[in-house]
């Protein structure tokens, strides 16, 4: 079953915030989170694999709520290059299924 | 880090014929590959997973016959759309995960896609 991922879409400026927020009906055991610009394939973003963790790169950074069953994406201060589709995903018996995606749209 | 290879990167074929697509892992062994597709502005939805030396696994609603998906080696899956037709036109992309390392690293590696578009 796909996680679910909230908002669809996302405009922003330069320098703003953006949350986008991923949950499973069913039980996480890990949560995947990758951005897909245009026409280009996936690149992993990050990986959540415990409860409570928390984790980070440069101004992107997630989280993981097990017992909510919910992951956050958190986008600080972005940038132009963080424009594209962010797709969260799960992993059930190691296949890899992925949220509807949230189009994140940043403007100058 | 890991990296997997997709060939070709986009393909125009007649109704009715059949296209092949190959997903290399270059510098790591996959005894399981993953094969999605993807329509315009949608999500990527898992088709099959691909096992080295086995049969493969395919996803509810996805024609085994019509999907033909082989993973003869530790390092190559390909698939195949036989008798293409319009609908299938689709952009395909394969994964694969690299276990080695830490677990922070276990995220999966995709190929660079192949668009398909069907005459």
């Amino acid at each position: 079953q796909q996680p679910v991922q909230s908002p669809q879409a996302v405009i922003l400026r330069e320098g703003e915030d953006a949350v986008i927020n991923c949950s499973s009906s069913k039980a996480l055991y890990s949560v995947h989170w990758y951005r897909q610009k245009h026409g280009e394939a996936p690149v992993f973003l990050m990986i959540l694999l415990k409860g409570g963790e928390q984790k980070g790169h440069e101004k992107i950074s997630a989280s993981f709520n097990e017992k909510k069953q919910q992951s956050s994406l958190y986008l600080t201060a972005s940038q132009l290059s963080y424009s594209g589709t962010y797709f969260c995903g799960t992993a059930v018996n190691n296949d890899m299924r992925f949220g509807a995606g949230t189009r994140l749209t940043v403007k100058p | 880090g890991a990296v997997v290879s997709q060939h070709p990167s986009w393909v125009i074929c007649k109704s009715g014929t059949s296209v092949k697509i190959e997903c290399r892992s270059l510098d790591f062994q996959a005894t399981t590959m993953f094969w999605y597709r993807q329509f315009p502005k949608q999500s990527l939805m898992l088709m099959a997973t691909s096992n080295e030396g086995s049969k493969a696994t395919y996803e509810q609603g996805v024609e085994k016959d019509k999907f033909l998906i082989n993973h003869a080696s530790l390092t190559l899956s390909t698939l195949t759309v036989t008798s293409a037709h319009p609908e299938d036109s689709s952009f395909y992309i394969c994964s694969a995960r690299d276990l080695r390392g830490t677990a922070d690293n276990y995220g999966y590696t995709f190929g660079s896609g192949t668009r398909l578009t069907v005459v």
